[in-house]
């Protein structure tokens, strides 16, 4: 069975600070492929990053980045210097190839000014 | 790029109507789209999975008469919730799966609708 566990429901933080949201996944596949949405009050689903389980570089891009570690299950996502604009629900997803996705319960992140 | 568009955004219906959300895929042809459901504080669910001109195949717990799932086309997929109960009342959600670009996998793409609120009063 596939599974998605983001440990952290709520996260307060203040302008500026970084904070790093948790992911870990459980699959039997040996191939699959990672994801985190952001889904603003608004409702919409926006993409923020796709990786495949053969490709554990680490990526960055502007404030965002994440790191994927195999050997753990994690697929973590951090964000640098935060913004109000960041506060949102993040989740984190597991999908394969003509399958559905399994998400993750969301983390409600808030960033305070 | 490629987008996925529902209709309505926002729904308001009364208890023992019928409601229908469209989901479309605008420039390019979907051949599985998803059905999610969301209530308040919780993760996305998967309701059903449709192949146009087939059945949808629905999650256990999802009552097919209740969600029925036409997907005649290669560009729309309708959702009807029948006899809506204020239970039903619920951020609904859909994925198309074909094209470019987005959340990937292995040269399909996945891409997202941007929801529909449904209230049943």
């Amino acid at each position: 069975a596939q599974k998605v566990t983001q440990a952290q429901t709520e996260i307060s933080v203040v302008e500026k600070e970084d904070v790093t949201l948790d992911c870990v996944y459980e699959t039997r596949d040996t191939t699959y492929y990672l994801f985190w949405y952001k889904q603003p009050p608004s409702g919409e689903l926006v993409f923020l990053i796709r990786r495949n389980s053969f490709d554990e570089q680490n990526e960055i891009s502007g404030r965002y980045s994440w790191n994927f570690q195999k050997s753990t299950s994690s697929f973590n996502f951090t964000i640098t210097a935060s913004q109000v604009v960041d506060s949102a629900v993040y989740f984190c997803a597991l999908g394969n190839y003509g399958q559905n996705f399994v998400f993750g319960p969301g983390t409600r992140l808030s960033v305070l000014p | 790029g490629a987008v996925v568009s529902q209709h309505p955004s926002w729904v308001i219906c009364k208890s023992g109507t019928s409601v229908k959300i469209e989901c479309r895929s605008l420039d390019f042809q979907a051949t599985t789209m998803f059905w999610y459901r969301q209530f308040p504080k919780q993760s996305l669910m998967l309701m059903a999975t449709s192949n146009e001109g087939s059945k949808a195949t629905y999650e256990q717990g999802v009552e097919k008469d209740k969600f029925l799932i036409n997907h005649a086309s290669l560009t729309l997929s309708t959702l009807t919730v029948t006899s809506a109960h204020p239970e039903d009342s619920s951020f609904y959600i859909c994925s198309a799966r074909g094209g470019m670009g987005g959340g990937t996998l292995s040269g399909n793409t996945i891409y997202f609708g941007e929801g529909s609120w449904l209230t049943v009063v």
